[in-house]
């Protein structure tokens, strides 16, 4: 059965410093996998990454996808409490696109 | 251009009622696909329509129903509600349908309670 899995559920931090989600995944003829961020309801887009393009970056968040491992990595630096939220990692391919359950960071000032 | 606009915001209903849940895509998407999200759950996938064809279904029963109209417009309709149905109910679109790759626009999601 086709899964992702999201790393750490939940994690504190303080302002400046760095953290790095993890997502792994186990999804028959993987096309993509894609980041969001959910602060209060509607999830916006942050990144797609697929085999043509395993590696991201916008300001401070990066990511990168290894598809040996079947996993990719979501790194931000330098936080600030404006990063506190839900960060979700969604993995499609032919037919699907399965969300795994989410980690929820949140930074303190 | 607008947004995924999905009505009507917040909800409560009563165990054994139905309810219909609405939702506009972004102009020119065909694709509309909702999901269900609950604590600790993550979002989980009940179905996508694209062209007035459910294209995929998730692993809901069968109280779980939709349909797409031929501007896009989605509708949910869950019937004979359980309290186990209170969640957040996302919808998102996309130009294609979810079986390519691109990325998919949320709405700002109805909050059912069910009592």
């Amino acid at each position: 059965e086709d899964k992702v899995v999201q790393s750490p559920l939940s994690l504190v931090v303080h302002e400046g410093d760095t953290v790095t989600l993890n997502c792994s995944y186990e999804v028959t003829n993987f096309r993509s996998l894609l980041w969001y961020k959910q602060e209060k309801k509607a999830p916006t887009f942050l990144f797609m990454l697929t085999s043509s393009g395993i590696e991201k970056k916008s300001g401070r968040l990066s990511s990168i996808l290894d598809k040996k491992e079947l996993s990719s990595i979501l790194n931000i630096t330098a936080t600030q409490t404006g990063d506190s939220a839900i960060y979700l990692c969604a993995v499609g391919n032919n037919n699907d696109m399965r969300f795994g359950a989410g980690t929820r960071l949140t930074v303190k000032p | 251009k607008a947004g995924v606009t999905q009505t009507p915001r917040y909800l409560i209903k009563t165990r054994g009622q139905q309810v219909t849940l609405s939702c506009s895509p972004i102009s020119g998407h065909r694709s509309v696909s909702w999901y269900q999200q609950t604590p600790g759950q993550g979002l989980q996938f009940l179905f996508e329509y694209f062209s007035e064809t459910q294209r995929n279904k998730g692993n809901f029963p069968g109280r779980f129903s939709g349909r797409q109209f031929s501007n896009s417009r989605s509708e949910m309709n869950v019937s004979t509600l359980e309290l186990g149905d209170s969640a957040l109910y996302l919808c998102a679109s996309s130009p294609e349908s979810r079986g390519s790759i691109g990325e998919a626009f949320f709405g700002q999601g109805t909050r059912l309670t069910v009592v």
